[in-house]
């Protein structure tokens, strides 16, 4: 069964261009998250959608946005870039959404990652 | 807001040894909880999740926890260690909302041989 993949596995841009990636979940989930790894901040969510919807959002600038297409298939794009947004972009799925109140849980699965130089 | 805070920033053991990596959660509510693993040059992989039931889950490689809901705590243990542990250890909990995961900033250890 094929993991989460996510390309480009890296990438250098500069300060003001915008950078899209890209993350293929594992077949059959269809809840797909973000995350933003970086050494001073560690791992920050940044959005997740589900059935093409976002559902929830973290506290990022409008820069950051996403997508989810109808096979599940998920875009982030970040404009304007900023030196602070060099970091490790890790795309998770997984295959319920879990209803709040607990009980059941979305067990995330993470891809390798998207490395976003900003110079 | 929910925060989760690891107590250890670095740990440094010998193999053999054994490991208790601290994780404290603020939430008041019902909660999910898992530590993730990342080895050097991998991706994040789940260790281990509680839900609910009893409070000692056992996961991957050897791993426990134990959930303490009054000291809203879940920390992982391994009786002995090995250099293969030598990785990077984050623990989250869910959001209230149950779509998306705090994590706390991650505890590297460090096994040496």
């Amino acid at each position: 069964k094929a993991g989460v993949t996510q390309t480009p596995r890296y990438l250098i841009k500069t300060r003001g261009q915008q950078v899209t990636l890209s993350c293929s979940p594992i077949s059959g989930h269809r809840s797909v998250s973000w995350y933003q790894q970086t050494p001073g901040q560690g791992l920050q969510f940044l959005f997740e959608y589900f059935s093409e919807t976002q559902r929830n959002k973290g506290n990022f600038p409008g820069r950051f946005s996403g997508r989810q297409f109808s096979n599940s298939r998920s875009e982030m794009n970040v404009s304007t870039l900023e030196l602070g947004d060099s970091a490790l972009y890790l795309c998770a799925s997984s295959l319920t959404v879990v209803s709040a109140g607990g009980g059941g849980a979305n067990v995330l699965t993470f891809g390798a990652g998207s490395r976003l130089t900003v110079l | 807001a929910q925060s989760v805070s690891q107590h250890n920033h670095h740990v440094i053991l010998s193999e053999a040894a054994s490991l208790e990596l601290g994780c404290n959660y603020s939430y008041g509510g019902t909660v999910n909880l898992f530590w993730y693993v990342q080895y050097p040059g991998q991706h994040l992989q789940l260790l281990l999740k509680y839900f609910s039931g009893d409070p000692l889950v056992k996961g991957i490689k050897g791993f426990e926890a134990e959930f303490i809901k009054s000291k809203f705590s879940f920390n992982l243990r391994k009786p002995s260690v090995q250099w293969s542990d030598t990785a990077e250890y984050f623990c989250a909990v869910n959001n209230q909302a149950g779509t998306a995961l705090i994590f706390g900033k991650g505890t590297t250890l460090s096994v040496s041989s």
